[in-house]
């Protein structure tokens, strides 16, 4: 399964704009980066998701370098309810569709 | 509400002990996941069903793991002989597979608790 490397943590303060890296040296060509994030005692819940050029939806915005080695989530205006564990996955194409490897993630925190 | 159900939302059961979870999808939807957390890391895939077919089933963590989609709608997870390295929260999702989309909406988990 290709790896994705993210910080361990970032912090913000509310309001501000949020930028959460994400490396992906590995990645095919078939590879599509989706982004989840968890909340504290909840589920994972879906974010957004792409594969070579740049999206936005309601909740965030995602970067695409243009090699695809590496992607930044985009929390446009940070509230406290964004605090939240957020990963980076490579969901692989064909048959793999759909089985996410999640890592670690990002820890985010933010401030009042 | 209409997301993913799980049932129950916690667990505590003696080493040795069977137990079985329930994960109800969202209705129209034909892939159905099976995750597991332990404290402090991302979920971890364990298996997957499309309808009632069960797709993938390796990365299952032994053989006292068992899934089964009986008539592609609910799924259940059975543990036979828990141990306590087995206590952490299971996870289900699911999703629509058309198309290039596969959003997964979790559920809530279910915290097993192994004494």
């Amino acid at each position: 399964d290709a790896k994705t490397t993210q910080p361990n943590s970032m912090e913000s303060n509310e309001e501000e704009p949020v930028h959460l890296p994400c490396n992906h040296s590995t990645i095919s060509g078939t590879d599509y980066i989706h982004w989840y994030r968890q909340l504290p005692s909840q589920g994972p819940e879906y974010v957004i998701h792409g594969l070579t050029s740049n999206v936005n939806n309601r909740m965030a915005s995602l970067a695409i370098a243009e090699d695809r080695k590496s992607s930044t989530l985009i929390l446009h205006r940070a509230t406290l309810r964004d605090a939240a564990v957020y990963y980076c996955i490579l969901n692989a194409g064909g048959t793999s569709y759909g089985k996410l490897t999640f890592g670690q993630g990002t820890i985010l925190t933010v401030h009042p | 509400d209409t997301g993913v159900s799980q049932d129950p939302r916690h667990k505590i059961t003696k080493r040795g002990q069977n137990v079985t979870f329930r994960c109800d999808p969202i209705s129209e939807h034909n892939r159905l996941y099976w995750y597991r957390q332990t404290l402090g890391q991302g979920p971890e895939f364990l298996t997957y069903f499309q309808n009632e077919a069960q797709l993938e089933k390796s990365r299952l963590l032994s053989d006292r793991f068992s899934a089964e989609r009986p008539k592609g709608s609910f799924s259940t997870l059975e543990i036979q002989r828990t141990e306590q390295g087995d206590s952490a929260m299971y996870l289900c999702a699911s999703s629509f597979r058309g198309g290039l989309s596969d959003t997964q909406y979790f559920g809530p988990g279910t915290r097993l608790t192994v004494l």
